[in-house]
């Protein structure tokens, strides 16, 4: 079975400081790959998406990950965070094809102080 | 469009009692899930269904029960809830056939069990 692992469970930052996290994952198919975030008292929402082409993915907020397949990660970043990124972040994985049913790493809660 | 709604979004039960959360939504969609947060563990799935009449256990399906009488409703029912059981539920929809399978959340329901 496919697992996905978040190293960062708890990230305090100040604002304008660069973020990445780290999201490594096992299965080694096609796989689709995600990271989804959760502002205070929300639900979750897609922040990026990777299932094909360039392995560096550009998605909402100026957040961006790279996918690297020899290394199994999809590590998110962003070159400067401000207090309203201050979210759980949780890195997803699907296999590209069957079931696809989607694993979600543990998360890690970001905390940007101003 | 209101995209996922559960209800309720809060509730206390008893050690012993039953409830149901519903899940509703209107975007078509034919793949539908159900998954509990809790703290340090991620989401992780409790179970699916692909479609009217199919339904399938996920990570952890023990002490729920589903079915899917309709495309737009996915209700998860506790037979005898126990403490265990206190989490915070999602209800999530997809395309059946997308490309990547991103999922669309609910805003969650909040189960505390006495």
């Amino acid at each position: 079975a496919q697992s996905v692992s978040q190293h960062n469970h708890h990230v305090i930052l100040s604002e304008a400081a660069s973020l990445e996290l780290g999201c490594n994952y096992s299965y080694g198919g096609t796989v689709n790959l995600f990271w989804y975030v959760q502002y205070p008292g929300q639900h979750l929402q897609l922040l990026l998406k990777y299932f094909s082409g360039d392995p560096l993915v550009k998605g909402i907020k100026g957040f961006e990950a790279e996918f690297i397949k020899s290394k199994f990660s999809f590590n998110l970043r962003k070159p400067s965070v401000q207090w309203s990124d201050t979210a759980e972040y949780f890195c997803a994985v699907n296999q590209g094809t069957g079931r696809r049913a989607l694993t979600f790493g543990s998360g890690t809660r970001l905390q940007v102080q101003p | 469009n209101a995209g996922v709604t559960q209800t309720p979004k809060f509730q206390v039960l008893k050690t012993g009692q039953s409830m149901t959360l519903q899940c509703a939504q209107d975007m078509n969609h034919e793949y539908m899930s159900w998954y509990r947060q809790d703290p340090g563990m991620g989401l992780r799935l409790i179970h699916y269904s692909v479609g009217a009449g199919i339904t399938d256990q996920g990570e952890v399906p023990n002490g729920y029960n589903v079915s899917r009488s309709t495309t737009e409703d996915f209700p998860l029912r506790l037979l005898s809830a126990a403490p265990s059981q206190t989490s915070v539920y999602f209800c999530a929809s997809r395309e059946r056939q997308a490309v990547s399978g991103e999922l669309f959340f609910g805003e969650g329901s909040r189960l505390t069990v006495l």
